[in-house]
């Protein structure tokens, strides 16, 4: 089955750039989506089909994907920002979620 | 709005079951595949089923599969998950999700019902 690999964590400093990755063999013929979850709350759509942001997803938040690794950048990074990001891909009639990065801003 | 409300959740004992339901609203249910997703305590989320508009085609994970049933009822706005045959590694809070498109992105996601199953 397919498999998608993010890092634990990432940690960032207020107004840097914050990237996470998810690996997947050859995850770049695959459209990758991702989520933010806060604590206590259901996870919200931040990116899909690669790099498309839903309404109300601030510009700072940005996707790309190509060979085995989709990254999701946050430019100028806020305290709100802080929150486990998941992407998530489509295998063979399944839908996979990586395990989850827990981004921290110092 | 555009809205998901699950219910049904609550405590289980091993090998017993329970049906969940998510009620949509804000928009056309019957033209949406739905999911739907669970996250057990302090973990990832794991996709668990999903199904076709008109519930002609259903697919589930490996773990689940002739354990859960998804169906729909477009006429109710309803999507529900029948489990049986319930295991402790079933505990989780149960998310329904609205697919943008087939096979596409969650993008619309109900406050999720939490399943313990425990003696």
């Amino acid at each position: 089955s397919y498999e998608v690999t993010q890092p634990p964590s990432v940690s960032v400093s207020p107004g840097q750039t914050a990237s996470i990755t998810c690996s997947g063999d050859k995850l770049g013929d695959r459209f990758a989506s991702w989520y933010q979850q806060k604590p206590g709350q259901s996870p919200v759509l931040v990116i899909y089909q690669d790099s498309k942001r839903p309404s109300g997803i601030p510009e700072r938040i940005s996707g790309s994907n190509s060979g085995n690794t989709a990254t999701l950048t946050i430019s100028g990074t806020q305290a709100m920002d802080e929150a486990d990001y998941y992407c998530q891909a489509w295998g063979s009639g399944a839908a996979v979620f990586g395990g989850g990065t827990k981004l921290t801003v110092l | 709005e555009v809205q998901l409300v699950e219910s049904g959740g609550g405590l289980v004992q091993p090998g017993g079951s329970l049906r969940l339901s998510c009620t949509a609203s804000g928009f056309t249910f019957s033209t949406y595949w739905m999911s739907w997703v669970r996250q057990a305590p302090g973990k990832g989320l794991e996709w668990v089923a999903n199904i076709k508009l008109d519930g002609s085609e259903k697919y589930y994970v490996d773990s689940v599969k002739g354990r859960f049933t998804i169906s729909r009822d477009n006429a109710r706005n309803s999507l529900y998950l029948q489990m049986n045959s319930l295991r402790a590694e079933d505990t989780a809070v149960y998310y329904c999700a609205r697919e943008m498109s087939p096979r596409g992105a969650f993008d619309i996601w109900g406050q999720g019902t939490m399943v313990t199953v425990s003696s």
